[in-house]
């Protein structure tokens, strides 16, 4: 079974920083691409980033790019998120992705972590 | 950026009845040398993870009931439940994954009447 499990979510004052954590296991890690996705209070879907299955490829969302960076252990089966110079619409929870790549397009979250919520606020 | 319109915003339908879901996007999503539309649909639960329940527009994913199912191409798609059952009480988004960054629709809320 896939599981997903985020962590390293809390508060934080503006433009400080938060590093979130996802332990993957119940499939090979190292052949997936994964995803971040965020969820404002109130408000939908919004992918933030993604990465390659052997972490050569990064890809973010305009509004986060130079600020948060996506990274991957593939030996830990774990996924990162570094997110500086937060501001209040960071606010949100953050979802840990599993990507299926068909070699085209983009590619898309089959299985999703419970989530871990980020409060940026002072 | 891709940009994509649900309508409508909510929708309150009869157990056992029809619910239908539009979904409009800025751009056609239709990969011509594949003939597949970069369209999904997610389900998602207040206090749960997002789930996906229809890739390639149509095709739905394993352990789906069939009372889901999606059309369209191009610009236009639709998601139906074709009998609204309890359990599908949720907010349905909408995704393009024809071209990153990837965008979802607003989202539709689907209650009972």
């Amino acid at each position: 079974e896939v599981q997903l499990v985020e962590s390293g979510g809390g508060l934080v004052q503006p433009g400080g920083s938060l590093r979130l954590s996802c332990a993957a296991s119940g499939f090979t890690f190292s052949n997936y691409w994964m995803s971040w996705v965020r969820q404002a209070p109130g408000k939908g879907l919004e992918w933030v980033a993604n990465i390659k299955h052997d972490g050569t490829e990064k890809y973010y969302v305009d509004s986060v790019k130079g600020r948060f960076t996506i990274s991957r252990d593939n030996a830990k089966n774990s996924l990162d998120l570094q997110m500086n110079s937060l501001r209040a619409e960071d606010t949100a929870v953050y979802y840990c992705a599993r990507d299926l790549y068909y070699g085209s397009g983009s590619p898309l979250c089959d299985h999703w972590g419970q989530g871990t919520l980020v409060t940026v606020s002072s | 950026d891709f940009v994509m319109t649900q309508s409508p915003d909510s929708l309150a339908v009869s157990l056992g009845e029809r619910a239908t879901i539009n979904c409009k996007s800025s751009h056609s999503v239709l990969y011509s040398s594949n003939n597949k539309n970069y369209l999904a649909w997610y389900q998602h639960k207040p206090g749960q993870p997002p789930k996906l329940l229809i890739y390639w527009a149509s095709t739905r994913e394993s352990g789906v009931p069939d009372r889901f199912s999606g059309s369209g191409s191009g610009t236009d798609f639709t998601l139906t439940i074709s009998s609204l059952q309890a359990e599908d009480v949720a907010v349905y988004y909408c995704l393009q994954y024809y071209r990153t960054p990837r965008t979802f629709g607003q989202g539709t809320k689907v209650e009972i009447k």
